[in-house]
């Protein structure tokens, strides 16, 4: 099955900087990459999603970029601000029998220092 | 437009009892996937569900189970409930494609 790793796991930035956050996947076949945010006891908003056939797409202060030759795909945040402190997850949707389960990284914990 | 609800919140329960978990997709929404979210990992798949039939089971053992109604709102089953079945599960419906959005959640507990 799908298997995504997540780097880094934690990411401190001062407002204002750029973070970056990188993903890699296993099957060839996933073909739909969405990126979620979870708020302390909150439930995971997607922020920003591609699609195979599409290198990056930009969403404001969000970019998301996709390297299908190396599998790997990484979210973007620039001009960061405190409010977008909160854990960020990756996820990768490999199509199997017609459905479109989400296999996930590990989470990266971002802080924004004001 | 109401969003993809769950009840309950919250929800504790002891070593071998059964717990129901409910989940209300999202208006035009027809597939609901279950997750279960240990503290500090990502979202893990359960199964899930398209016109009323389990179309797809992650690794998780047949204790879990599930069932989806006519209107398209979704249950979770877990049988014989173990320590390690301590999580929050999420809900999350689609559209017939693999945009999914979340429910807010169930948090068990079982002591």
């Amino acid at each position: 099955g799908e298997n995504v790793e997540q780097h880094p796991s934690t990411l401190s930035v001062q407002e204002g900087d750029s973070a970056v956050i990188k993903c890699t996947y296993s099957d060839s076949a996933s073909n739909y990459f969405p990126w979620y945010k979870q708020e302390l006891g909150k439930r995971p908003q997607l922020i920003i999603d591609i699609r195979s056939n599409v290198g990056e797409k930009k969403d404001q202060r969000i970019a998301v970029t996709l390297n299908k030759t190396a599998k790997h795909f990484s979210l973007h945040i620039t001009e960061t601000q405190p409010e977008d402190s909160a854990v960020y997850f990756c996820a990768a949707s490999s199509p199997g029998a017609g459905s479109y389960q989400l296999t996930f990284g590990k989470g990266t914990k971002l802080s924004v220092i004001p | 437009d109401a969003g993809v609800t769950q009840s309950p919140t919250h929800l504790i329960k002891t070593r071998g009892q059964q717990v129901t978990l409910r989940c209300s997709p999202k208006s035009g929404h027809d597939t609901v996937s279950w997750y279960q979210q240990a503290l500090g990992q990502g979202p893990q798949f359960i199964f899930q569900y398209y016109e009323e039939e389990e179309r797809q089971r992650g690794n998780f053992p047949d204790r879990f189970s599930g069932h989806q109604y006519p209107n398209y709102s979704s249950e979770l089953n877990v049988n014989a409930l173990l320590l390690g079945d301590s999580a929050l599960y999420l809900c999350a419906s689609s559209a017939g494609s693999d945009t999914q959005y979340f429910g807010p959640g169930t948090r068990l507990t079982v002591l």
